[in-house]
């Protein structure tokens, strides 16, 4: 039932290998976001894309490559990732950025496992 | 940075008992967003609140905006085992842009 959908749905990857995180939302908005869910961990805010263009990096290390090519599509482009970066990466949609009712919609995310 | 403290971080409870969590900040919020997050799903909207003082009602839950607008609460009345999962509270505050979100209940219902 959800307006937003990623793939894969579960990744295992090497530590050399690179890898694309697909995330889509059917929704009609224009602000995108990607999390990062670690165990025992609050969620993670990483990138926000608002109006295809990227309004927020949070010190998010470069092996993290996102890219918006319009406001349906969100990826995220891994290459040389670290065993630490395991974890469930969620992808949200919202009508717009900035507070006040923005509600974010989430997708059911990518549990990838970094060998 | 903003955080928010979610209470409590676990709960195991009897089928039919009800339930209470709640979300704390230091500071004032406009929003507050209630989600459920079952295992290996993303989270899913359960309740949204928009003004201090809202009780907003989703079946057997019922979550209210705070007054102070720094707390909301999330109840659930006669849990059933499909109300397992990690529930999180979220919200908007007036300096930032960005959701904030609370640290997670987990709940388990015994049936």
């Amino acid at each position: 039932e959800t307006g937003v959908t990623q793939t894969p749905r579960h990744l295992v990857m090497g530590m050399t290998n690179k890898k694309s995180l697909k995330c889509e939302q059917h929704l009609g908005h224009n602000a995108m976001y990607w999390y990062k869910q670690s165990a025992k961990k609050p969620l993670e805010l990483m990138f926000v894309y608002n109006f295809k263009e990227q309004t927020e990096n949070n010190s998010v290390p470069s092996r993290f490559s996102p890219e918006c090519p319009n406001s349906s599509h969100l990826f995220l482009h891994l290459h040389t990732l670290q065993p630490e970066d395991s974890a469930l990466y969620l992808c949200a949609s919202s009508q717009r950025t900035g507070g006040g009712g923005d509600t974010q919609y989430f997708g059911p995310g990518t549990r990838l496992t970094v060998l | 940075g903003q955080q928010l403290n979610q209470s409590p971080q676990s709960m195991f409870i009897q089928e039919g008992e009800d339930v209470s969590m709640n979300c704390t900040s230091s500071s004032i919020f406009n929003t507050w967003l209630w989600y459920k997050q079952d295992p290996g799903e993303g989270p899913v909207l359960l309740i949204a609140l928009y003004k201090a003082g809202e009780l907003t009602s989703n079946g057997r839950l019922t979550a209210q905006f705070g007054i102070t607008r720094k707390d909301s609460f999330l109840n659930i009345s006669a849990s059933i085992p499909s109300d397992v999962g990690i529930y999180f509270c979220a919200g908007f505050n007036n300096a930032g842009n960005m959701l904030t979100f609370g640290g997670g209940t987990r709940l388990m219902v015994k049936p």
